[in-house]
């Protein structure tokens, strides 16, 4: 079974441009998160989508940031337009709906590094 | 979701068990106790997961005490290629999915 993938794996992007990030869950997920660690801090959770939808999307740190997950499928993360502060390591994890006996393991992707200068 | 405090770092040698503790006073009655690792480049990994008592699995051991304020990762006899992060994480499991909240984690580092 494929695990959880992201593209690109790096970016380096200047001040200003736009950059969109792509997971792709595990097949039949329906259970999306975005997490990001900046430099030196712990990581923080951005969102959650179940399916198509925003679950919850109380980490997302400003308007410059917008997810999608259409069709329920991949999603992609694009911050428009990027500040330095935006540099960090973004991951992405899926787990399935899961019934009350199960536990909640959360996949996770290996990253994209994103630089911003 | 309860604030953890665990080490910010370790150090072993190939073949010996290495204990992490993680401290969790505030944890909530339905909290679960969750391990992950992390590799360099890699996204984190879940490890082992428990509520109470004691939980074994191939990977690990977790040691909770009746008061649940604490507990313990395992790891027998490390491995160079244990050399990684280790993060403990408490919170609901029985919430259909939900953000996990991760502290600095504990470096490990296994020597030859």
């Amino acid at each position: 079974e494929a695990g959880v993938t992201q593209f690109p794996s790096h970016s380096v992007i200047e001040k200003g441009q736009t950059v969109t990030l792509r997971c792709d869950p595990i097949s039949g997920h329906d259970n999306l998160y975005w997490y990001r660690r900046v430099m030196g801090k712990e990581i923080k959770f951005l969102l959650h989508f179940v399916k198509e939808s925003k679950q919850d999307e109380s980490g997302m740190p400003n308007n410059r940031f917008l997810a999608e997950r259409t069709g329920g499928t991949y999603s992609t993360l694009k911050v428009q337009p990027a500040e330095l502060e935006d540099s960090g390591v973004y991951f992405c994890a899926s787990s399935p709906l899961m019934g009350a006996s199960s536990t909640d393991t959360q996949y996770f992707g290996p990253g994209t590094r994103l630089t911003v200068l | 979701l309860a604030k953890t405090t665990q080490p910010i770092s370790m150090d072993s040698y190939e073949g010996q068990e290495v204990n992490i503790t993680c401290s969790h006073n505030n944890i909530a009655t339905n909290d679960y106790i969750t391990w992950y690792q992390q590799f360099p480049s890699q996204g984190p990994r879940f490890i082992i997961q428990g509520y109470k008592t004691k939980v074994t699995n191939e990977v690990a051991s977790l040691f909770i005490p009746a008061d649940r304020k604490s507990s313990t990762l395992s790891l027998p006899r490390v491995s160079l290629s244990d050399t990684a992060v280790y993060y403990c994480l408490v919170g609901a499991v029985y919430n259909q999915g939900g953000k996990l909240i991760f502290g600095q984690g504990t470096e490990l580092s296994v020597k030859p």
